[in-house]
C-alpha cells in the first residue's frame, strides 16, 4: 500500500527565504507526482505535476523534482512571501490507479 | 472558464439524516473524483467516474456512501444515516484524461459537512 509521508507538519520563516518542501513515497510505480496548495477552509489548486520520466518542474518561483527510485520529491519555493503562507499537499498518482495518494501535508508559515 | 463547483459549500446535519453533495466538474472532462478530507489530514480517495459509470469505488468506507453521475457529468454523493465520524470536507475534482494517461486532477472548494 502506498504511503506518502511529508515532514515536518509545519514550517515558519522569515519573508525572503528560500525553502525547501520534502515529499516520500513508499512505492515507486507511480505515474506522477503532483504538488498543490490548500488555503483554510479551501480547495485545492494545483502547483505542479511531475510524470514518473521527469525529474523536475517549474513554474514562477517554484520547482520540484522528482526521484522515484528513491521515493522522494522535493519542492522549492523562491524568496517566499507572506502570501506563500498555506498548506502544501503532496499526492502521487499510482501506476494501474487513477486516484490520488495524498501526504498529510506542511503548513507553512511566511512571516513579514 | 468555471471550474470546479461544489454546492452547499456547508452542510449541518443531524446523526441519522440523509444528506446529498453536489460535484459539477469542469466541462468537458471525462473523468470525476471525490474525495474526503478529515481535519489535519490529506484528503482521502472515495470513488472515481469514467464517464457514467463508477470506474472505482474502492474508497468509498461503508454501504452507506453511494455516488451517482447518470450523465456523465454532474455528480451527487449520497451518504445515509449520516454519523458524527463522517464530518469532514469533501472534495470533488475532474480531469481531462481518458484513463490510463496523465493529467492534472482540478478540485472544487469542497463542501464542508458537519454532523451533528
Amino acid at each position: 500500500k502506498q504511503e506518502v509521508t511529508q515532514i515536518p507538519a509545519a514550517l515558519s520563516v522569515p519573508e525572503g527565504e528560500n525553502l525547501v518542501l520534502n515529499c516520500s513515497f513508499t512505492d515507486s510505480a507511480i505515474y506522477n507526482l503532483q504538488w498543490f496548495r490548500q488555503d483554510p477552509g479551501k480547495g485545492l489548486t494545483s502547483l505542479l505535476l511531475i510524470q514518473s520520466s521527469q525529474r523536475e518542474q517549474t513554474s514562477g518561483r517554484l520547482n520540484a523534482s522528482l526521484d522515484k527510485s528513491s521515493g522522494r520529491s522535493t519542492l522549492y519555493i523562491a524568496a517566499s512571501q507572506p502570501g506563500d503562507s498555506a498548506t502544501y499537499l503532496c499526492a502521487v498518482r499510482q501506476g494501474g490507479s487513477e486516484k490520488l495518494v495524498f501526504g498529510k501535508g506542511m503548513k507553512l508559515t511566511v512571516n513579514p | 472558464g468555471a471550474g470546479v463547483s461544489q454546492t452547499p459549500s456547508n452542510k449541518v446535519t443531524e446523526k441519522g439524516k440523509y444528506v446529498e453533495l453536489r460535484c459539477d466538474p469542469i466541462s468537458g472532462h471525462t473523468a470525476l473524483y471525490w474525495y474526503r478530507q478529515s481535519l489535519g489530514q490529506g484528503p482521502e480517495f472515495l470513488i472515481y467516474f469514467q464517464g457514467t459509470g463508477a470506474a472505482d469505488d474502492s474508497g468509498l468506507p461503508n454501504d452507506r456512501f453511494f455516488a451517482v453521475r447518470p450523465e456523465g457529468s454532474v455528480s451527487t454523493l449520497k451518504i445515509q444515516r449520516t454519523e458524527r465520524g463522517d464530518s469532514a470536507m469533501y472534495l470533488c475534482a475532474s480531469s481531462r484524461a481518458p484513463k490510463g494517461t496523465t493529467d492534472t486532477q482540478y478540485f472544487g472548494p469542497g463542501t464542508r459537512l458537519t454532523v451533528l
